[in-house]
């Protein structure tokens, strides 16, 4: 059975260039969330979709993190002009319920 | 806003012993509760979760009990193994509809044989 799968999987940015981050939820899951994991810690929310919708983006950083789930399957998450504090692994999961479940992350390292 | 705050690692135990992860939370309402555990080069699974006071996850040996008057979800397992090693996090999900979890900073386990 498919889990949630996220790429790429690393992902090296020049601090300036824009970056977009792919998650593929499991199908007929309702729920999308994003986190951010900087080294050593515990992953911090970003944004949840319910569907297409983004019901909250409470947890972005600044303006220049966005993220869309257009159909209400596939999300991505864009930052532009990334800088040096822009590198962490990003989680994406993905719910029906309580339980959430994560994909692999990807790890974003702006130079 | 809520939070969580657990015990630093490393921990480190030797095989068999008894494994004990302190973390407390502060929330409004009445939050679900987990502990989620991430293997080197794996990502985060789901351990055990409870929803309401008193209860008790459990799963792979490994235990937690709700205890809304202590605040508390300490993670326990009567004999660890080497393959417990890991990174392990407590988290919440709040009590409203977005359940967006809040974690802890993380507690790796090191078990030697």
């Amino acid at each position: 059975g498919a889990g949630v799968s996220q790429s790429p999987r690393y992902k090296v940015a020049k601090r300036g260039q824009d970056v977009a981050l792919r998650c593929d939820p499991i199908s007929g899951h309702v729920s999308l969330f994003w986190y951010q994991q900087a080294l050593g810690q515990g992953p911090e929310f970003l944004t949840y979709f319910q569907n297409e919708a983004q019901l909250d983006k409470s947890g972005l950083p600044s303006d220049r993190f966005f993220a869309e789930r257009p159909e209400g399957s596939v999300s991505t998450l864009k930052i532009q002009r990334t800088q040096k504090e822009d590198s962490a692994v990003y989680l994406c999961a993905s719910s029906l319920g309580v339980e959430q479940f994560f994909g692999p992350g990807t790890r974003l390292t702006v130079l | 806003g809520d939070s969580v705050t657990q015990m630093e690692g490393p921990v480190t135990l030797s095989e068999e012993a008894f494994l004990t992860i302190n973390c407390t939370y502060t929330a409004t309402g009445y939050p679900s509760l987990f502990w989620y555990v991430q293997y080197p080069g794996e990502g985060l699974q789901l351990l055990l979760k409870a929803t309401k006071a008193d209860d008790k996850g459990s799963n792979k040996g490994f235990e937690a009990t709700y205890r809304k008057e202590t605040t508390s979800f300490h993670l326990e397992k009567g004999s660890v193994q080497v393959s417990d090693s890991a990174v392990y996090f407590c988290a919440l999900s709040d009590a409203t509809g977005r359940r967006a979890l809040t974690f802890g900073s993380g507690t790796r386990l090191q078990v030697q044989p």
